[in-house]
């Protein structure tokens, strides 16, 4: 089982802020990590996958990078609708796992 | 568009069986991977399950082996999750979510149901 640590485990910023969240790996799993976004009451979209890959329909201020153990997810100006909570996932292997969520909150 | 739509939901006693349901449209079912996902309230997101393109393989979380099953029918593009020996642990939303590709490989999510709870009370 691949254990995952993603920190901050919160975040308290203003819209305009440059927010960066991470994910560290206990093994190295190359570049198949994704990221999550999820809003309350709504289940999880797709942000990036292969670390540094932007999915379809995602704005460009967000951004990923990485490879091996860590990772991290970079929202370079932050918008009112970004206040969320945040999940890595690995899928490198079976068991998949997600990091503990990271809530991205208004200052 | 890619539609998935959860089932079965409820509230159960402990050491009872649920059966939920993922029924799928708007893309070929039999290619992709199809897993279950769920999460208890004001947690995290916890990976369950993952049953192949194919049928034929399967993986489990450590938490629910040996108590659900995962399983597909083709003809009514519709995910199964048999969940027996409940547990209040188990409470949760279980989510259906479509790989990005079939046959076990490297494939994050990149769609998903809305969810359906299941409450199982201590």
């Amino acid at each position: 089982v691949i254990g995952m640590t993603q920190s901050p485990s919160f975040l308290s910023a203003s819209t305009g802020d440059r927010v960066t969240i991470s994910c560290r790996m206990s093994q190295n799993i190359r570049s198949y990590l994704a990221w999550y976004q999820q809003k309350p009451g709504k289940a999880p979209e797709l942000l990036m996958y292969s670390a540094s890959t932007l999915q379809s329909g995602v704005p460009s201020r967000f951004s990923g990078s990485g490879s091996g153990t860590d990772f991290t997810l970079t929202i370079s100006y932050l918008q009112s609708e970004d206040f969320a909570t945040y999940y890595c996932l690995q899928y490198y292997s079976f068991p998949f796992s997600f990091g503990q969520g990271t809530k991205l909150e208004i200052k | 568009q890619v539609q998935l739509v959860e089932s079965g939901g409820g509230v159960v006693q402990p050491g009872r069986s649920l059966g939920l349901s993922c029924t799928a449209s708007g893309f070929s079912f039999s290619t992709y991977d199809m897993h279950w996902v769920r999460q208890s309230p004001g947690m995290g997101l916890e990976w369950v399950a993952v049953l192949s393109s194919d049928g034929v393989s399967t993986y489990y979380a450590d938490s629910v082996k040996g108590r659900f099953t995962i399983s597909r029918d083709y003809s009514k593009t519709t995910l199964f999750l048999q969940m027996n020996g409940l547990r209040p642990e188990d409470t949760a939303v279980y989510f259906c979510a479509r790989s990005t590709g079939g046959n076990l490989g490297p494939y994050p999510f990149d769609s998903w149901g809305q969810g359906t709870l299941v409450t199982v009370p201590s």
